[in-house]
């Protein structure tokens, strides 16, 4: 099956730096690669998402990128807040929505911003 | 309709017994997915439906675990004879069955401890 490695495993900012969170994954049939945001005690949030035909994609402080060579893919998120304190999740899977196997998960990254 | 409902959000119970979770899903959505989340670690898939089809399901649902979606609307996941080792935060998430969109929203989960 699936298996998605995520680092690094906590990240410590100041804020209005930047922030890049990596993953790579093992199966060269995944073709979708969500991002998801994590606040405590709340369940996870899709923030950003990538298919495969895309290499990059960018949505305001957050950017996706996607290599499907080196099956590795990285979260940016610049200008960073307060507010994007959080744990982080990437994921992959062969369809769209998690699809028939479902979403397989990174371990997540605890992003710190530091006033 | 604002989102994932689960209920409840927390339960504490005794080794042996027997618990039930129930997800309310949002209304349009067709795909019902169930999984589990450890501390520390990223949500992991256990089943989940096409409106009352249960059409996949993880290794990681063993004979104890049961889930239902009888009129293809809310769903209940069952855990029988609990164990320690069940001790998790149970996730719910819904989507479209459809090409391009289908992002997973997540309810909010249901906290499980097992003394």
């Amino acid at each position: 099956g699936e298996n998605v490695e995520q680092h690094p495993s906590t990240l410590s900012v100041q804020e209005g730096d930047s922030a890049v969170i990596k993953c790579t994954y093992s199966d060269s049939a995944s073709n979708y690669f969500p991002w998801y945001k994590q606040e405590l005690g709340k369940g996870p949030q899709l923030i950003i998402d990538i298919r495969s035909n895309v290499g990059e994609k960018k949505d305001q402080r957050i950017a996706v990128t996607l290599n499907k060579t080196a099956k590795h893919f990285s979260l940016h998120i610049t200008e960073t807040q307060p507010e994007d304190s959080a744990v982080y999740f990437c994921a992959a899977s062969k369809a769209a929505g998690g699809g028939a196997d479902g979403l397989t998960f990174g371990k997540g990254t605890h992003l710190i911003i530091q006033p | 309709d604002t989102g994932v409902s689960q209920d409840p959000r927390h339960k504490i119970t005794k080794r042996g017994q027997n618990v039930t979770f129930r997800c309310d899903p949002i209304s349009e959505h067709n795909r019902l997915y169930w999984y589990r989340q450890t501390l520390g670690q990223g949500p992991e898939f256990l089943t989940y439906f096409q409106n009352e089809a249960q059409l996949e399901k993880s290794r990681l649902l063993s004979d104890r675990f049961s889930a239902e979606r009888p009129k293809g609307s809310f769903s209940t996941l069952e855990i029988q004879r609990t164990e320690q080792g069940d001790s998790a935060m149970y996730l719910c998430a819904s989507s479209l069955l459809a090409g391009e969109n289908g992002e997973l929203f997540f309810g909010e989960g249901s906290r499980l401890t097992v003394l």
